[in-house]
């Protein structure tokens, strides 16, 4: 089973509309990472969270850390073409400042024009 | 933002022959980097941690003899793929910690290297 999991596992949107995608972690989370990922190359930094109840938002893109529920989710208002792509939640659950982390299987997103 | 490339972005090799990957952070230091193993439709794999002037600590189940790790500076990190087989071929991503004042702890991704063993 995957420690840290990720719903839905892809979507299709018309342009224009909110999207929500959840990453759920069986362990104690230490950081949370969102990165995006087109196939094929290499991972775009979006947000990392840490403490429990932060929220950050980085243009149309609001991710929130719920600590004790050990779950992040990454919201997108007024989806665009150029939001598509494989949407990757990253966590440290080693603590330790080990800096490992590990990745839930991603979130596909599809924005229909 | 951080920036961190790899060499090359694609290497076609024949069986039995060695591969060097290479990471590089192109404006920040970083003590630690990390190499990540990425299958088709698959999420990424942590095959082991670079530290810089120290052994690399690799995970439950990865070959350290076939997967060599040498970190020479602050900047730069290498994967060889030693005696590379078919099964070996596969999207090799790297990552490089930064760890700037004021506590943020980041880690920034290459562009992958698309690794094809015939």
């Amino acid at each position: 089973s995957q420690e840290l999991e990720q719903s839905p596992q892809s979507l299709i949107v018309q342009e224009g509309k909110n999207l929500t995608i959840n990453c759920t972690s069986s362990k104690t989370l230490y950081g949370l990472y969102w990165y995006k990922q087109k196939y094929g190359e290499g991972l775009i930094f979006l947000m990392m969270l840490q403490k429990g109840g932060e929220e950050k938002s980085h243009e149309k893109i609001t991710a929130k850390l719920d600590e004790k529920k050990q779950q992040s989710s990454l919201h997108i208002t007024a989806s665009q073409p150029s939001h598509a792509g494989i949407y990757l939640c990253g966590a440290d659950i080693v603590g330790s400042n080990t800096g490992k982390l590990i990745f839930g299987q991603g979130t596909t997103l599809q924005v229909k024009p | 933002g951080a920036v961190v490339s790899q060499h090359p972005s694609w290497v076609i090799c024949k069986s039995g022959t060695s591969v060097k990957i290479e990471c590089r952070s192109l404006d920040f230091q970083a003590t630690t980097m990390f190499w990540y193993r990425q299958f088709p439709k698959q999420s990424l794999m942590l095959m082991a941690t670079s530290n810089e002037g120290s052994k690399a600590t690799y995970e439950q189940g990865v070959e350290k003899d076939k997967f060599l790790i040498n970190h020479a500076s602050l900047t730069l990190s290498t994967l060889t793929v030693t005696s590379a087989h078919p099964e070996d071929s596969s999207f090799y991503i790297c990552s490089a910690r930064a760890q700037f004042r004021g506590g943020t702890d980041t880690q920034y991704f290459g562009p992958g290297t698309r690794l094809t063993v015939l």
